[in-house]
C-alpha cells in the first residue's frame, strides 16, 4: 500500500507555538497534499507541493518534501485554537488514486 | 453549484437493507472519487470516475459496492444488502481534470454517516 502515515497520531500545543506533523509514504509520487478536516467544515485542502519541488509556503503553512526519504512534514506558525484539527497527507502517484493516511490530530490551547 | 454536496446526510438502516448515497460534484469537474472513512480513522479509497472513461474501480471493498456516474456529473454509489460493518462516513470529492497534476485539488463534499443497525 501507498497509504501515507503521519506522525505523531496526537498533538497538543499552546496557542501561538509552532506545530509541526510528518508524513511517510511508500512509492513514488506526483504530487503530495495536505487537508485540514474539522467538524465545522469537513475536509479542505490546504496545500499542494509537486515531486521536483522542495519547500513551499502558503500564509502560515509550510511544507517540506524529501523525495529520497519519502516524506513530509506540514509546519504551522503562530497556531492558533482555530487550527484545532485533524491534518491528513494524501499522496498521488497516477493520476487516478490518492492515498490518504489516518491523520494527525492537532489540539491548539487557547 | 458552490460545491460538492451530498445527501443524505445521515442514513440509519438495517443490515441486510440496500443504501444509495448520493453525490453532486462541482459543476465542470471531470473527476469524482468516493472515500469511506472509518470513526477516527483515515480515508479509504473507494472508486474514481474520470469523464468518461471506464471508472477505476479497485478500492471497491466487495461485491456488494457499486457506483454509478450519469452524464457524467451526478453520482450514486450503492451498498447491497447492507452489513454492520458498512457503517461510516462517505465522502465524495470532484476535482478539475486529470491531465495536469496541479488540477487534482480535491474538493470535498460534507459526507453522508451511514450507520447499519
Amino acid at each position: 500500500s501507498q497509504q501515507g502515515e503521519e506522525d505523531p497520531q496526537a498533538l497538543s500545543i499552546q496557542e501561538g507555538e509552532n506545530a509541526t506533523m510528518n508524513c511517510s509514504y511508500k512509492t513514488s509520487i506526483n504530487n503530495l497534499q495536505w487537508y485540514r478536516q474539522n467538524s465545522g467544515r469537513g475536509l479542505v485542502h490546504l496545500i499542494l507541493i509537486r515531486s521536483n519541488e522542495r519547500e513551499k509556503h502558503s500564509g502560515r503553512l509550510r511544507v517540506t518534501l524529501d523525495t529520497s526519504k519519502k516524506s513530509s512534514s506540514l509546519l504551522i506558525t503562530a497556531s492558533r485554537a482555530a487550527d484545532t484539527a485533524s491534518y491528513f497527507c494524501a499522496t498521488e502517484a497516477n493520476g487516478n488514486q490518492f492515498y490518504f493516511g489516518t491523520g494527525t490530530s492537532l489540539t491548539v490551547i487557547p | 453549484g458552490a460545491g460538492v454536496s451530498q445527501s443524505p446526510s445521515n442514513k440509519v438502516t438495517e443490515k441486510g437493507k440496500d443504501v444509495e448515497l448520493r453525490c453532486d460534484p462541482i459543476s465542470g469537474h471531470t473527476a469524482l472519487y468516493w472515500y469511506r472513512q472509518s470513526l477516527g480513522q483515515g480515508l479509504e479509497f473507494l472508486i474514481y470516475f474520470q469523464g468518461n472513461s471506464a471508472p477505476d474501480k479497485s478500492g471497491l471493498p466487495s461485491d456488494r459496492f457499486s457506483a454509478e456516474r450519469t452524464g457524467g456529473s451526478v453520482s450514486t454509489l450503492t451498498i447491497q444488502r447492507t452489513q454492520q460493518e458498512d457503517s461510516a462516513v462517505y465522502l465524495c470529492a470532484s476535482s478539475p481534470g486529470q491531465f495536469d497534476t496541479s488540477y487534482n485539488e480535491q474538493f470535498f463534499g460534507p459526507g453522508t454517516r451511514l450507520t447499519v443497525l
